[in-house]
């Protein structure tokens, strides 16, 4: 079946603008997960949901960063105000349901850019 | 809170040697530990998985991984190495208690060198 899909691949953006990656998670999913990678690091947890509501969004470094799953099924990742530190490579995972040992399911990540 | 170590950002090996990947977790209860695999340009592929049944799991392309209480350790292994293997590989935690029970506490990866 389909895996987990994020577009676009890759986004170049100018400092201080205003950007939307977007995830479809493996269908009847209710986790979804978002986390960032930096080069040379491994992924960093941004943000969880179960359902439509964010479990956990702990990880999310300021307010800049906000995300939304209004249907429960496809999310987006929102960020205002870009900033060069934000360029890094955004992966979505998703989940069947919530349990310690479930399999998070990766698609292959947005990489963003900020000039 | 729970984290994870992995010893080691790059490692190179012989086609047809050995593979050993570290890995040292932290926590205090229990973890339940696994190992993605990333190649150029894909997403995070989940190898294995040890969820509190057997020690040694087994998982796929040929891949083991032991987990060890007393050592606090989860050390991925693989008899002989193919080229194939070649890319990055994750060791993650999720803890079963406190704080989030639903993300991933990734270490920073070893990238894996395969020598003809």
């Amino acid at each position: 079946g389909a895996g987990v899909s994020q577009t676009p691949s890759n986004k170049v953006t100018e400092k201080g603008k205003y950007v939307e990656l977007r995830c479809d998670p493996i269908s009847g999913h209710t986790a979804l997960y978002w986390y960032r990678q930096s080069l040379g690091q491994g992924p960093e947890f941004l943000i969880y949901f179960q359902g439509t509501g964010a479990a956990d969004d702990s990880g999310l470094p300021n307010d800049r960063f906000f995300a939304v799953r209004p249907e429960g099924s496809v999310s987006t990742l929102k960020i205002q105000r870009t900033e060069r530190g934000d360029s890094a490579v955004y992966l979505c995972a998703s989940s069947s349901r919530e349990g310690e040992a479930d399999t998070q399911y990766f698609g292959p990540g947005t990489r963003l850019t900020v000039l | 809170a729970q984290s994870v170590t992995q010893l080691g950002s790059h490692v190179s090996v012989s086609e047809g040697a050995l593979v050993l990947l570290r890995c040292n977790y932290s926590s205090s209860v229990p973890p339940y530990l696994f190992w993605y695999v990333q190649y150029p340009n894909q997403g995070l592929q989940l190898l294995l998985k040890y969820t509190s049944a057997a020690t040694l799991v087994k998982g796929i392309n040929g891949f083991e991984a032991e987990f060890k209480k007393s050592e606090t350790s989860f050390h991925l292994t693989k008899p002989s190495a193919h080229m194939s293997d070649a890319a990055e590989y994750f060791c993650a935690v999720r803890g079963p208690y406190g704080g989030s029970q639903g993300n991933l506490i990734f270490g920073k990866g070893t990238k894996l060198s395969v020598k003809p």
